[in-house]
């Protein structure tokens, strides 16, 4: 069975840290480019960041590049989200997903990061 | 960056229905578009890939269609479990982007 279970969300003051992690398991995770996705309370979803197989490639929202840090450990089939500088428009629940252009469809559950005083 | 407008917002329709749902690129992004269904507390779907492929899975009754700047979902024939929020997703360039959502409720 696939899963995707994402940890390490919670309460967090503005300008603080938190690092998002991502355990995969029943599929061949190394094989495939993994992403983080959010979404705000009652919003929609927004795309945060990409990481393709072998950490080639890497890409990031505007809104959240050169504050966020994507990576992956092929070798722990796990996903990681550094998340620094956090602001109030950062809280949502953070969905870590795999390929999202086709192939296998895999999503976690989501984790859910708040932002506030 | 490529914007995506979806439309519309939200829609109100009937189990049996045919119901359209569009997305425009601002820009041309080809085929490189996916299709999204999100319930309530869930995660979401693919349905659709490369703008008109079956998601594995997915019924018959979803299809996609169109290339370039303007895009479909369609659902034949609704049935209770297609109540949900829907969502378009451009992956042809990043940063990639969704559509801000379809909500498909019962009339």
């Amino acid at each position: 069975e696939v899963q995707l279970v994402e940890s390490g969300g919670g309460l967090v003051k503005p300008g603080g840290s938190l690092r998002l992690s991502c355990a995969a398991s029943g599929f061949a995770f190394s094989k495939y480019s993994m992403n983080w996705v959010r979404q705000a309370p009652g919003k929609g979803l927004e795309w945060v960041s990409s990481i393709t197989s072998s950490s080639t490639y890497i890409n990031y929202a505007d809104s959240v590049r050169g504050r966020f840090t994507i990576s992956r450990d092929d070798a722990k089939n796990s996903l990681y989200l550094q998340m620094n500088s956090l602001r109030a428009e950062d809280t949502a629940l953070y969905y870590c997903a795999g390929p999202l252009s086709g192939g296998p469809d895999y999503w976690g559950q989501g984790t859910l990061v708040t932002v506030s005083s | 960056d490529i914007q995506m407008t979806q439309s519309p917002s939200s829609l109100s329709a009937s189990v049996g229905d045919r119901v359209t749902i569009t997305c425009r690129a601002s820009q041309g992004i080809r085929n490189d578009l996916g299709w999204f269904q999100q319930k309530p507390g869930k995660a979401p779907k693919r349905l659709i890939y490369t703008a008109s492929s079956l998601q594995s899975g997915v019924p018959s009754r979803f299809s996609g269609s169109g290339s370039e700047t303007e895009f479909t979902l369609t659902i034949s024939s609704l049935q209770p479990e297609d109540f949900a929020t829907y969502y378009c997703l451009q992956h042809n360039s990043f940063p990639q982007a969704f559509g801000q959502g379809t909500k498909l409720e019962i009339k």
